[in-house]
């Protein structure tokens, strides 16, 4: 069965400091996807970043970065120059391949504070 | 305009009622999705419905039943509300069934249950 821990449940920061949220992951598929949503205090769900199996290259988006390393199981995001808006909880989640159903397994979420 | 819509936003109701909550989606999406997620914020598939066959049906007592009329609505009716029954209800849609494409959520539904 596939599992996904972040096993961070809250980090605080203050504005401007880097931060990163672990995820690691667990499968015995070869192909898989993960990805990142982030749940504002609104409540909603906002995707991130969607990341295949096969490819292993580092993202950025603006300040937001992602490393995936297949050998250790993990997919960091790294939120660089945090700001207040970036408070929320952040969502990992891992998908198989050919599953019936796009079933995504959810890590617990990490709530994030970022501090003025 | 609200890609993926649910309502109402909030539900608050007494053990025993019965209530239906509704999802839409104008993405021209195939499949569609109800996720619970609990007072400590864990997110967990429900049902998925793929072009309105039910193709994921996780532990769900048989109080919950989701009914599709049509690929875009995909709503949620549950008998004989508990008290458990309290949380975030999330529909979801997605372009196809596979693993590979991303959920795009809803804004959800609190349910609270007195």
């Amino acid at each position: 069965a596939q599992k996904v821990t972040q096993a961070q449940t809250e980090i605080s920061v203050v504005e401007k400091e880097d931060v990163t949220l672990d995820c690691v992951y667990e499968t015995r598929d070869t192909t898989y996807y993960l990805f990142w949503y982030k749940q504002p205090p609104s409540g909603e769900l906002v995707f991130l970043i969607r990341r295949n199996s096969f490819d292993e290259q580092n993202e950025i988006s603006g300040r937001y970065s992602w490393n995936f390393q297949k050998s250790t199981s993990s997919f960091n995001f790294t939120i660089t120059a945090s700001q207040v808006v970036d408070s929320a909880v952040y969502f990992c989640a891992l998908s198989e391949y050919g599953t019936s159903g796009s079933r995504l397994t959810f890590g617990e979420g990490t709530q994030l504070t970022v501090n003025p | 305009d609200t890609a993926v819509s649910q309502t109402p936003k909030y539900l608050v109701t007494q053990m025993g009622n019965d209530k239906s909550i509704k999802c839409e989606q104008n993405l021209g999406h195939d499949t569609m999705y109800w996720y619970k997620q609990d007072s400590k914020k864990f997110l967990k598939i429900m049902f998925s419905y793929n072009n309105k066959e039910l193709i994921i049906n996780e532990t769900v007592p048989n109080r919950f039943s989701p009914k599709s009329p049509d690929k875009a609505h995909l709503n949620l009716h549950i008998n004989s509300l508990e008290l458990g029954d309290s949380a975030v209800y999330f529909c979801a849609s997605s372009p196809m069934s596979r693993g590979s494409v991303s959920l795009y959520f809803g804004s959800g539904t609190q349910l609270s249950v007195l």
